[in-house]
């Protein structure tokens, strides 16, 4: 089986960072890799990375190359999701899921960039 | 990247109709598409995988089809909760990529 869950919502200002985590349980965390999507609002989703848990391997699309770092704390079964240089552009839900094609999602993360 | 043109942007139907959606790959692939229905607030729900593997829990009015690089998602009788928005996603190779939704509206 397998449950991902997500912290709270996020403010940041702009030129600011914030991070998201995702906590997994019900599974072996190093057996399937954690990607990350988001949705801006009335937006489709966007693919974003993606992290293998087992080595720390990481996979970007090429727009969040630099600023987007993908991160995982195996002892704990948490996957993060850091991104710096916020725009406006950025307010979205993040959602973590487990493995490609995958039926198990996050609730998703409210980021919302504001001054 | 291997682009996703979905189809139609937006179809309005009614309850007991049948509809198809679909989605074109820019580059032909192994049937490694999955579909989702989201509704607002809610994360994506995996309907198909493979391309036409039904998820656990789907009903059977839900179908997927095709491969290399067009594929389909069918809805043979529309029930009312099936309005929501529908995506393509395909998990072939990096990056990664969902077409851009069909909403799907009651008449």
């Amino acid at each position: 089986q397998g449950q991902l869950v997500q912290s709270g919502a996020e403010v940041g200002k702009p030129g600011a960072s914030v991070t998201v985590s995702c906590k997994v349980s019900g599974y072996t965390f190093s057996d399937f890799y954690i990607h990350w999507v988001r949705q801006a609002p009335g937006q489709g989703l966007e693919w974003m990375g993606c992290i293998d848990p087992n080595s720390g391997d990481t996979k970007y699309a090429e727009k969040f190359k630099g600023r987007v770092t993908l991160t995982r704390d195996t002892s704990i079964t948490t996957a993060y999701m850091a991104i710096s240089s916020l725009t406006s552009d950025d307010t979205a839900v993040y959602f973590c899921a487990r493995g490609s094609g995958s039926r198990w999602w996050g609730q998703g993360t409210l980021v919302i960039v504001s001054s | 990247d291997i682009q996703m043109t979905q189809s139609p942007s937006t179809l309005t139907a009614s309850v007991g109709d049948r509809v198809n959606i679909t989605c074109r790959a820019g580059q032909s692939f192994d049937n490694w598409l999955a579909w989702y229905q989201q509704k607002p607030g809610k994360a994506p729900k995996l309907l198909i995988y493979r391309a036409s593997n039904l998820d656990n829990g789907v009903p059977s009015r839900f179908g997927g089809s095709g491969s290399g690089t067009e594929f389909t998602l069918t809805i043979s009788a529309l029930q009312p909760d099936d309005f929501a928005t529908y995506y393509c996603h395909q998990y072939h190779s990096y990056p990664y990529t969902f077409g851009q939704g069909t909403k799907l509206e009651i008449k």
